[in-house]
């Protein structure tokens, strides 16, 4: 059954450092979704992407994060520097298609970040 | 604008009893809704989802959910708990009329099975 990939699972990393976060959706799937989910809350959507391209972006820290998906692919999303609140659950998921006709979305088993 | 409340941080129910898990939600628009499980150590998996067609929803391992517009609510159900569904449950709503259409989880109900 096909899965969408993350990595790494685990991340500890010190405040100020820099870290990446990658995401291989399903195949054929064109949407892809980055959230982050802190304990004890909802996963939050960070950003969207349709194909390569961002289709929603507007709770992502710009300051700090960003998120490519240059070939419409795999996708990464990056935080420098790091701060402890990012402490958290990053979660990866894609669907078909977004828009009228509702597609499932799949998630992937996330990466928790240990900010120290 | 769209919103979602979980009214249930935690609810325990014992085994084989049924299981009530509230949700009440906010659009402008008429919404789609779903419900996510998410067990420890594992991905968010989706339980059921409405889009407008029938208003009683039927899920994965025995759960419905009911569409009740007058009340702006979408309570999540089960006949008789299974020791497997303690796990976290999350209610969402989307309006899919458009590709950037904001997606928003519920705070999540955790959901303890008493043998």
């Amino acid at each position: 059954e096909a899965e969408v990939a993350q990595s790494p699972r685990y991340k500890i990393t010190e405040k100020s450092q820099a870290v990446a976060f990658w995401c291989d959706p399903i195949s054929g799937h064109a949407t892809l979704y980055w959230y982050r989910q802190i304990l004890g809350q909802g996963p939050e959507l960070l950003v969207q992407f349709q194909d390569e391209s961002v289709v929603d972006d507007s709770q992502l820290p710009k300051d700090r994060f960003s998120a490519e998906r240059l070939k419409g692919v795999d996708s990464t999303l990056k935080i420098q520097p790091a701060e402890l609140g990012d402490s958290a659950m990053y979660l990866c998921a894609s669907s078909l298609i977004s828009g009228a006709s509702y597609n499932e979305q799949f998630f992937g088993p996330g990466t928790r970040l240990t900010v120290l | 604008a769209q919103s979602v409340t979980q009214l249930d941080s935690h609810v325990s129910v014992s085994e084989g009893t049924p299981v009530l898990l509230r949700c009440n939600y906010s659009s402008s628009y008429s919404p789609s809704l779903f419900w996510y499980v998410q067990h420890p150590n594992k991905g968010l998996q989706l339980l059921l989802k409405y889009t407008s067609a029938a208003t009683l929803v039927k899920g994965i391992n025995g759960f419905e959910a009911e569409f009740k517009k007058s009340e702006t609510s979408f309570h999540l159900t089960k006949p008789s708990a299974h020791m497997s569904d303690a796990a976290e449950y999350f209610c969402v709503v989307s309006d899919l009329r458009s590709s950037a259409s904001k997606i928003i989880f519920g705070s999540g109900t955790r959901l303890s099975i008493r043998p």
